[in-house]
């Protein structure tokens, strides 16, 4: 079993929808939550990050940690067109190199 | 400013072959990143570089997988005797921060994509 289990989807929504992505993990040590973003032929690139427990948003992004569950969530508000990607959940302990991804969830947005 | 170049973009080597994959991280930046990423999956750590000093290789899959970063900048990523099972992308992350702790942002190259035939 992996350590970061995430649905690879497809999710398809209509545009402005309320998206929810989440992951689970096994890994109680993690301690800081990424999510990344990736379009099609591109690198990764990081969208938000939380440290332990708790919430933060950014713009029409917000990003939960329950480490109770072992559950984190990103919620994407007034979804667009453009929002269509790969996202990423990755961990990483408090004191390590490495990260630990998810295997993805495929989002379309349709206009 | 730039970001992480990777090149190839692409390669398709014949299975036994030798591959080199070359990574440009942003400058200035200490740490450097190697992943692969089977179709469909998450990237997967192979190893890490502060500097030019090899600090982590536990991620690389066999013997045959070797990584370089002799001046501390550019990183080579070399795979001996290629297998079809080596056929992924490639990715290059460089990050400014040294240590361990924090989050330890990482900024990725767009990849090599390796077909082994």
């Amino acid at each position: 079993q992996k350590e970061v289990e995430q649905d690879p989807g497809p999710l398809s929504v209509p545009e402005g929808a309320i998206v929810s992505l989440n992951c689970t993990y096994s890994n109680s040590a993690f301690q800081y939550f990424m999510w990344y973003r990736q379009y099609s032929r591109k690198g990764p690139e990081l969208l938000m990050y939380t440290y332990s427990s708790g919430n933060k948003e950014d713009g029409r992004f917000t990003a939960q940690v329950d480490k109770s569950s072992k559950y984190i969530s990103l919620f994407i508000r007034d979804s667009q067109p453009s929002d269509s990607a790969t996202y990423l959940c990755a961990m990483k302990r408090e004191y390590g190199n490495k990260l630990v991804f998810g295997a993805g969830t495929i989002l379309r947005v349709k206009s | 400013g730039a970001g992480v170049s990777q090149s190839p973009r692409y390669k398709v080597a014949k299975r036994g072959q030798d591959v080199a994959l070359r990574c440009d991280p942003i400058s200035g930046h200490v740490s450097l990143f190697w992943y692969q990423q089977a179709l469909g999956q998450g990237p997967e750590f192979l190893t890490y570089f502060q500097n030019e000093a090899q600090l982590d290789k536990s991620g690389l899959p066999s013997d045959r997988f070797f990584a370089e970063r002799p001046e501390g900048s550019v990183s080579t990523l070399k795979i001996q005797r290629t297998q079809q099972e080596d056929s992924a992308v490639y990715l290059c992350a460089s990050s400014p921060y040294i240590g361990s702790g924090g989050p330890y942002e990482q900024y990725f190259g767009p990849g090599t994509r390796l077909t082994v035939t």
